[in-house]
Order: structure tokens, then sequence, then C-alpha cells
């Protein structure tokens, strides 16, 4: 039962390079998620999705790109990255809202480190 | 805007003790829902309890359960007959209900438990 996938586990860049973290879902969820943790922040919501090709930004977009081509997959994107953007990536997929019957849960991948130097 | 303060960035007791954690919020809502997420050391976030604000009950799980105080604006968890598996990182989150089906997680900064042997 894979859940919620991402790749990589872990990545290190330079500044100024660019990267793709995929993330991959099996439950069949409308929605999905990517947030960054930093320590002593909790997690911030970069981009989400509500369902196949659409997405919205969330609380700390900039520097970041995502897209939604397939109800499976979300991707996220860094163009050019810089050393702030070093940070645990977590992708997220919920079933729908509690007002359609969900729960509100979040089930979540394992996490993509990412270190840029 | 909505907050979510969690004042206790670290807390540590016995096996089998029970503790309690404490998650204030701040919101002009009056239909919202509360959650608890455990993050072990192998970083993958899982949903502990859930808590919907139009119900006075409190939510139980096994050993988990919260003391919603509405008018307080408080949400905290207490762990009873503490296990060494329950060392893990934990985190309270608001969500607000959006009538379009749009909405968003608001996350505290976490409380680091530690249960000793």
């Amino acid at each position: 039962n894979a859940g919620v996938t991402q790749t990589p586990k872990f990545r290190v860049l330079k500044t100024g390079q660019s990267m793709t973290l995929l993330c991959a879902q099996d439950m069949n969820h409308e929605y999905m998620y990517w947030y960054r943790q930093d320590p002593g922040m909790g997690l911030r919501l970069i981009h989400y999705s509500v369902g196949e090709g659409t997405t919205a930004k969330g609380e700390v977009p900039d520097g970041y790109n995502v897209s939604r081509l397939k109800k499976q997959n979300f991707l996220l994107g860094l163009e050019s990255a810089a050393p702030s953007q070093t940070s645990v990536y977590f992708c997220a997929s919920s079933y729908p809202t509690p007002d359609r019957g969900g729960t509100g849960e979040l089930f979540f991948g394992e996490g993509s480190r990412l270190t840029v130097l | 805007a909505q907050t979510v303060t969690q004042s206790q960035p670290e807390m540590s007791v016995q096996e089998a003790e029970t503790v309690t954690l404490s998650c204030t919020y701040d919101t002009s809502e009056s239909n919202y829902y509360l959650f608890w997420y455990k993050q072990p050391p192998s970083r993958q976030m899982i949903l502990v309890i859930r808590q919907e604000a139009y119900k006075q009950q409190n939510a139980t799980e096994n050993r988990f359960s919260v003391n919603f105080q509405k008018a307080a604006k408080s949400f905290s968890l207490k762990i009873s007959d503490s296990q060494l598996g329950d060392t893990a990182m934990y985190f309270c989150a608001f969500m607000k209900h959006y009538v379009d089906s749009n909405y968003q997680l608001i996350w505290g900064a976490g409380t680091k438990l530690i249960i000793k042997p």
C-alpha cells in the first residue's frame, strides 16, 4: 500500500540550478499539497491543487512552480534554487473536504530533504 | 488571520506517565476543524486525532484524547500511559471551512515529545 510517494528523498543543489520534486499518490485523492518544513516554523503551504489541471498558491509560493497534469501526480519545481530554499519538503493528499463528506485528514509522503549550497 | 500557537517547544516524561500538549488558536470563525498530527523520527506525518468545532464532545482515540475549549480557543492533547513509540514531534493544526470546498490548514510550530524509559 504505497500511499503518497515522494522522489527524490535527498538532493543537493548548487545555487541557480533547477530541479523537480515528484509526488505520486495512489488513493485517488482530489486534493494535493506541497509544504516546506523549517526548524521552529511548522509546515508552510507552498502550492496546492484541488483537482487535475488546477493549481493555486499557498502561503510561500515565491521561487516555486507546480503542475498537476495527472490526478495522481503533483510536481514541484525550483527554476533557480537559492540557499533559502534549503528545507524538507512534504507532499500530502486528502479526500474531499468535510463539507463534501470527507474528514479533512491529510496523508503525507516521507519528505524530501533539499540542500542548496 | 488565523494563527496556531504551541507554547511548549519540548517536553519529556517517563514511560507510562500522562502528558498534555497545549495548543491555542485564533479565529473569528464558528465552524472549523482541529487536528493533532504526529511526526516520528522517521519523518512521515500521521493523523492522531481530529475534532469538529460544532461538536461539544471531546474526541478520543485509544490513549489519545483532547480537551477542546471552544470559548477559550484551546485544543490540548492528552496522551495517557505514554509509550516509547510516542516519542515524536506533535503538530496542532487548524482547518478553516470554506463553503466552496477550498480550504487551508494552519499549523503550529510543533512540540517535541520525548518519552524516557
